[in-house]
């Protein structure tokens, strides 16, 4: 069984800082995927970056870049240039390649980020 | 906006009520899910549908029971709850292929108290 691991459960950062979440996973699979979700205050979880694992070039979305070593199953985010926006639950998760629309999501624990001013 | 909503955001009920969780998308996906996030906790998938037909169950106890009467519609009905069922009910919602196949979007959720 697959599980997902994150150690911080919470953080801190200044504002226009850059800060790193740690997530770990445990898998015997080889072809899969990983994804950062944010749920702010309002509860609506928006997905931030996702990653495949064939690809070696690790995923960036604007102030968003991850460290993806699938070596040692380590899937962190870096978030620059930290926003009073971000302020939310981080939460990291490991998706199976099954294809099909029914892929099962699993998640960490989470880690809540504040930004301070 | 994910395009996912969820009625009612909040629900206060007694362990002897029956009440049901709506879930509304409006992204043409075929695919359905039902999370349970409760605090301190990973969120736990409790049951997925694939164009109407449910695929997963995640051992979930029988005072869940969901209904999908169609691919934008998702239902779970509760009935005889315990306290520890509160949680936050999260909705997700999926796109059968595509670029964004294997991404889920997430409803606001349920906040469910059961007293």
């Amino acid at each position: 069984a697959q599980t997902v691991t994150q150690s911080q459960p919470e953080m801190s950062v200044q504002e226009a800082e850059t800060v790193t979440l740690s997530c770990t996973y445990d898998t015997s699979e080889s072809n899969y995927y990983l994804f950062w979700y944010k749920q702010p205050p309002s509860r609506q979880m928006i997905l931030v970056i996702r990653q495949e694992a064939y690809k070696q070039q690790n995923a960036t979305e604007n102030r968003f870049s991850v460290n993806f070593q699938k070596a040692a199953k380590s899937f962190s985010l870096k978030i620059s240039d930290s926003q009073l926006g971000d302020t939310a639950m981080y939460f990291c998760a490991f998706m199976k390649h099954e294809g099909g629309a029914t892929n099962k999501l699993i998640f960490g624990t989470g880690t809540l980020l504040a930004v301070q001013p | 906006e994910t395009g996912v909503t969820q009625t009612p955001r909040h629900l206060v009920m007694g362990m002897t009520n029956k009440k049901s969780l709506k879930c509304e998308q409006h992204l043409g996906h075929n695919a359905m899910y039902w999370y349970k996030q409760s605090a301190k906790k990973p969120l736990e998938l409790m049951f997925v549908y694939n164009f109407k037909e449910q695929t997963e169950n995640n051992s979930v106890p029988s005072r869940f029971s969901p209904e999908c009467p169609n691919s934008s519609h998702l239902f779970l009905h509760l009935h005889t709850l315990q306290p520890e069922d509160s949680a936050l009910y999260l909705c997700a919602s999926s796109p059968q292929s595509g670029f964004r196949y294997n991404e889920q979007f997430f409803g606001p959720g349920t906040r469910l108290t059961v007293l």
